[in-house]
């Protein structure tokens, strides 16, 4: 159980094009879903936070007008980047909170973004 | 805010143990998690703690004192598969409801014959 999905898995796209990236919970509910980046030999940094039925909040540094976040049902959330460019280049990680489950984050299986 | 050390690399034997060691910084304090990264994949989860002393599990166990801001991930019997990277996460109590992870940069296990 506790399956969390992201499609796609690798996307290469040109600069200033818009990419959208899904993350599922495929078995539960999530009351709860986050957007982490994460760039080679670094940890993960939180971008923002979704709640379902509401807006995201953002980090501090993360622009909200460039990374799109929708989180329309409890099972659904998307990241969209928006004009993008090279430096968005990155591993792009969502995990779920299931509703009722104070701790655990479950983890999807991560987008390569890459922007040439 | 959050600030977490860990070391960034270590290399152990084939059958060995291993401690990785974690200190934190907080503002607040709800929870510390280990989890295990292997290259281009997400992070798995190994482990929580919220209240002192040892969790185990199989394997692995983790350790945390709150008074001294440490924690540490014991892994037994070293296998080569347990080469990876492995994260320790602060969740703080900042906000109703906050569930935020704050991430450590990670440690690189090099599991050797």
């Amino acid at each position: 159980g506790a399956v969390v999905s992201q499609h796609p898995s690798r996307v290469i796209c040109k600069s200033g094009t818009s990419v959208k990236i899904e993350c599922r919970s495929l078995d539960f509910q999530a009351t709860t879903m986050f957007w982490y980046r994460q760039f080679p030999k670094q940890s993960l940094m939180l971008m923002a936070t979704s709640n379902e039925g509401s807006k995201a909040t953002y980090e501090q540094g993360v622009e909200k007008d460039k990374f799109l976040i929708n989180h329309a049902s409890l099972t659904l959330s998307t990241l969209t980047v928006t004009s993008a460019h090279p430096e968005d280049s990155s591993f792009y990680i969502c995990s779920a909170r299931e509703v009722g489950r104070n701790y655990e984050q479950y983890f999807g299986p991560g987008t390569r973004l890459t922007v040439t | 805010g959050q600030n977490i050390d860990q070391p960034t690399e270590m290399t152990a034997t084939e059958g060995a143990i291993v401690q990785i060691n974690c200190t934190y910084q907080t503002s607040g304090f709800n929870g510390l998690f280990w989890y295990q990264q292997h290259a281009g994949e997400a992070p798995t989860f190994l482990s929580y703690n919220v209240l002192d002393g040892l969790e185990e599990k199989g394997r692995f166990s983790s350790f945390l004192s709150r008074s001294k801001g440490y924690s540490y991930l014991l892994l037994k019997e070293l296998q080569m598969k347990d080469s990876a990277s492995y994260l320790c996460a602060v969740r703080d109590g900042a906000g109703a409801g906050s569930y935020q992870l704050t991430f450590g940069k990670g440690t690189k296990l090099s599991v050797i014959p």
